[in-house]
């Protein structure tokens, strides 16, 4: 089993860029893909990146996302902030070990200040 | 368009069961593997149970093994959630979601559609 530990909080102004990282506690990042979760208040979950670096369709190219094997760690950078990104952000992977489970990181509070 | 709408929440008494549904559509539903995911008041996401399209795998979160049973009936496209001897700590909203699994790897990734949630209080 791992865990994936984010940021509980970040905070960075309008127009400007973010990155929130991810990292896993075992075993290799790239293992299992990285996926990203936005959650505005109030609201359910939606996807921002899948598969490590992937956008859905309908999400702004201002939002990327990427992995790092040197820092085992997945991080997900919005560019260009705006006040409508403010949120809570939450990485997830799949552990395919012999206890099957989804792991989800803590989520990360993004103000937009 | 692609939908999941879930029901059945509410407040039960600790120890009593309760049973979500979550009905989907705009999509194959017998296709996909569905996940429940839920959310404790001011808390992170905490995955559930998630079940194969045909029923042929059902895989639980060690908190919830024994306790809360995983079904579907593709014919309705509609997902199950029986949760029995319910305990405080199950209080929260739970979402239906459908779960993806990767064209290259052909593994489980994450969950790419999400219901709007239905709320569990369990509270004597």
């Amino acid at each position: 089993n791992f865990m994936l530990t984010q940021p509980h909080s970040v905070s960075e102004s309008p127009g400007k860029t973010v990155i929130i990282s991810c990292t896993r506690s075992s075993g290799s990042i790239a293992a299992n893909y990285v996926q990203w979760y936005q959650q505005r208040p109030g609201s359910s979950p939606t996807t921002v990146i899948y598969e490590d670096d992937q956008r859905p369709s309908g999400v702004p190219d201002r939002f990327s996302g990427s992995i790092d094997s040197s820092s085992n760690s997945a991080s997900l950078t919005i560019s260009g902030l705006k006040t409508e990104d403010e949120a809570d952000y939450y990485c997830q992977s799949y552990d395919s070990s012999n206890h099957v489970n989804w792991v989800f990181g803590g989520g990360t509070k993004l103000t937009v200040l | 368009q692609v939908q999941l709408v879930e029901s059945g929440g509410g407040v039960v008494q600790p120890g009593r069961s309760l049973r979500l549904s979550c009905a989907a559509s705009g999509f194959t539903f017998s296709s996909y593997v569905m996940h429940w995911v839920r959310q404790a008041p001011g808390k992170g996401l905490q995955w559930v149970t998630l079940i194969t399209h045909d029923e042929s795998y059902k895989y639980y979160a060690d908190s919830v093994r024994g306790r809360f049973t995983i079904s579907r009936d593709n014919s309705k496209n509609t997902l199950y959630l029986q949760m029995n001897n319910l305990r405080t700590e199950d209080t929260g909203v739970y979402y239906c979601a459908r779960g993806s699994i990767s064209r290259t790897t052909r593994m489980y990734t994450g969950m790419d559609v999400w219901g709007q949630g239905t709320t569990v209080t369990v509270s004597s």
